[in-house]
């Protein structure tokens, strides 16, 4: 079993749709956990941390539930920018420092 | 402020060569980990350096080698390169080892290896 999976998609979703996207880690020492978003042939980016409150940051929304070890991110009204690959992305901490572990991303493709 | 950069960006090599990738960390960061992100994949960890020393192996094997130097600078190196060595070689900085640096950790724009 894969550490941190999530469904590759694509998800093709049209302008103005909400999109969800989720995922599950295996290693329930974790305790940190982001989106990242990837451009295509780009390096990836920090999008939002994940807290077991539930954050937002304007159109983004995401959620962790510890108990079932599952990480989610909803976009709503989405924009044609907003096409890209989303990673999911765990932090166990050892005694070395972090070790980030990513899952294989999730595309999205928002269409006119 | 500059962010973190890679050298080279782009590289071609043949099986059995070995390359040298460079690293320079953001302003302010004194951690560098290295991943390997093969076409269609997730970023894999590679190890991560703090204080000129390995912190953190991933599974990789010994062909891949490292080095931090006093200035923060970091290196990977590739010994023996394989076909499925290909892949984009990402280098990100951070501040310290402790759980906040996973917070504020910065990618550079990689190194893209091809192996022929």
């Amino acid at each position: 079993r894969k550490e941190v999976e999530q469904d590759p998609g694509p998800f093709n979703v049209p302008e103005g749709a909400t999109v969800a996207f989720n995922c599950t880690y295996s290693n329930s020492a974790s305790q940190s956990f982001f989106w990242y978003r990837q451009d295509c042939r780009k390096e990836p980016k920090l999008l939002m941390s994940v807290y077991s409150s539930g954050n937002e940051d304007g159109r983004f929304t995401a959620q962790l539930n510890r108990a079932s070890q599952y990480i989610s991110l909803l976009i709503r009204d989405s924009k044609l920018s907003d096409s890209a690959t989303y990673l999911c992305v765990v932090n166990a901490l050892t005694g070395g420092g972090n070790k980030l572990t990513f899952g294989t991303g999730t595309q999205l493709k928002v269409e006119l | 402020d500059a962010g973190v950069t890679q050298s080279p960006t782009h590289l071609i090599k043949t099986r059995g060569q070995q390359v040298t990738l460079r690293c320079s960390p953001k302003s302010g960061h004194d951690t560098v980990s290295w991943y390997q992100q093969a076409l269609g994949q997730g970023p894999q960890f590679i190890f991560q350096y703090y204080e000129e020393e390995e912190r953190q192996r991933g599974n990789f094997p010994d062909r891949f080698s490292g080095h931090q130097f006093p200035n923060y600078s970091s290196e990977l190196n590739v010994n023996a390169l394989l076909l499925g060595d290909s892949a984009l070689y990402l280098c990100a900085s951070g501040p310290g080892t402790g759980p906040s640096g996973a917070n504020v950790l910065t990618f550079g724009a990689g190194s893209r290896l091809t192996v022929l």
